[in-house]
């Protein structure tokens, strides 16, 4: 697989616990958010997004929170699984629509303990 | 999945030589980009399209060309491949939603 884990932050969970992967970003006018996974050898994949309207977006099994007040993104996971082995990647834009490009934190590796 | 083919997978090449990485698309989105992903520096931007002939640079477009002749074909030139363009090369598009779709990557070691 690619290589791309090294140097990365990572966060290693028990199989069946919550996963919490927080992320820090740094443009205030940044208006949408977008969590990826990527697992080793592949693309990034979509999880799940949200706009700066809201503070709160579920998906199946997955979370993210959005405070605007301190810039801060998470990414919840409920039971970990470990195909949920991968880096995950926080990344905003500034706008709607794909003329606003997204700018990528740079991952966190999420490690899952059998 | 989304329908991206990225071509080559895998590329081994020596330093001062030409190198093109094509990027085919059949969902028929508008805007299709490039990305390169090193350690410790995650995905940045080195071109992208906003529609036939419509191209502009993103963060790391020094020593990279782009060019689209056609909505489902995104190609990525070095003119003259360093050591410092050995990364692994991801090709994206999107619709008007914002959401980017990858494709597998191309892996580009430059000797």
């Amino acid at each position: 697989g690619e290589s791309v884990g090294l140097h990365l932050p990572t966060l290693s969970v028990q199989e069946g616990d919550n996963s919490i992967i927080n992320c820090a970003y740094s443009n205030s006018a940044s208006d949408y958010f977008i969590w990826y996974k990527q697992e080793s050898g592949k693309g990034p994949q979509f999880i799940i997004d949200i706009r700066s309207n809201m503070d709160k977006r579920q998906g199946q099994r997955v979370t993210v929170l959005l405070n605007k007040t301190v810039k801060h993104l998470s990414l919840q996971i409920a039971a970990t699984q470990p195909g949920d082995s991968a880096v995950y990647f926080c990344a905003e834009s500034g706008g709607n629509g794909a003329n606003s490009k997204l700018t990528f934190g740079k991952g966190i590796t999420l490690s899952v303990r059998p | 999945d989304a329908g991206i083919t990225q071509s080559p997978r895998h590329k081994v090449t020596e330093t001062g030589t030409p190198v093109t990485l094509r990027c085919h698309q059949t969902e028929n989105h508008r805007y299709m980009y490039w990305y390169r992903q090193d350690p410790g520096h995650g995905l940045r931007l080195i071109h992208y399209s906003y529609g036939v002939k419509d191209t502009d640079k993103g963060e790391v477009s020094d020593g990279y060309s782009v060019s689209r002749s056609k909505t489902e074909d995104f190609l990525l030139t070095l003119e003259s491949a360093t050591s410092s363009q050995t990364s692994v090369y991801f090709c994206a598009i999107s619709d008007n939603t914002g959401e980017l779709f990858f494709g597998e990557g191309s892996r580009l070691t430059v000797l």
